[in-house]
């Protein structure tokens, strides 16, 4: 059974930093390509960025919102995923979802979901 | 506002077909497979139809979906009182460079 649970949530001031993690169970994380996704409260699904495995080249990609302060990363020895998160914005709120991902290029075939971790950039 | 338009609400009762529409562009529907995601209150998103009209591994044939030009679909029939929940359609947009989210749907059943 996939298991995915994220990390690293909690309250932060708008210009700080965060790392979020996702450890990985059950399915070859190494072989997987991973995402972010986000849901401010009460509102709808925003895609933060993906990144891909190593043998597909490990490269990432990032939602215009992010792109610059935000970085994804994987440790395939520890079956973990990070989300550094730098300059974080008050509009950065949301609980962040980690996900695996079906491995095709321009498609959006999330298939498992972690709990999610809450963020709050507040002062 | 979202590259992707959804309806904010849909509504039937018991047994009932429902539709919720997504409507996009040449960019995103257009030119990329559309997904559906099922979020009920409190939990995780999860995967309910992909590739337009594919349904994962233990999702019930009542939930269909289907494209047409720049616009998709899903339709539920025999709704049942567990649809209750917001339902997202995604795609890839071209122009964007990654996944874009419809505002999504929030599915009542009477």
């Amino acid at each position: 059974e996939v298991q995915l649970e994220e990390s690293g949530g909690g309250l932060v001031k708008p210009g700080g930093s965060l790392r979020l993690s996702c450890a990985a169970a059950g399915f070859t994380f190494s072989h997987a390509w991973m995402n972010w996704v986000r849901q401010a409260p009460g509102k709808g699904l925003e895609w933060v960025g993906r990144i891909k495995s190593k043998s597909n080249g490990g490269t990432t990609d990032y939602a215009a919102p992010v792109k610059g302060r935000f970085t994804i990363s994987r440790d395939d020895s520890n079956n973990t995923l990070f989300l550094q998160m730098n300059v974080l914005k008050i509009e950065d709120t949301a609980v962040y979802y980690c996900t695996t991902d079906g491995g095709y290029d321009y498609e959006c075939h999330f298939d498992n979901w972690g709990q999610g971790t809450l963020v709050t950039v507040s002062s | 506002q979202s590259v992707l338009t959804q309806p904010p609400s849909a509504s039937g009762t018991p047994g009932q077909r429902v539709t919720i529409s997504c409507s996009g562009s040449s960019s995103n529907i257009g030119s990329n497979y559309v997904y559906w995601y099922q979020q009920i209150p409190g939990t995780a998103p999860k995967l309910l139809i992909y590739r337009i009209n594919q349904r994962p591994s233990g999702v019930p044939d009542r939930f269909s979906g289907s494209k047409s030009g720049t616009s998709a679909s899903l339709a539920i029939s025999g709704l049942r009182s567990e649809d209750e929940g917001d339902y997202y359609c995604v795609v890839w947009d071209d122009s964007l460079r990654g996944p874009v989210f419809g505002g999504g749907t929030k599915l009542t059943v009477l």
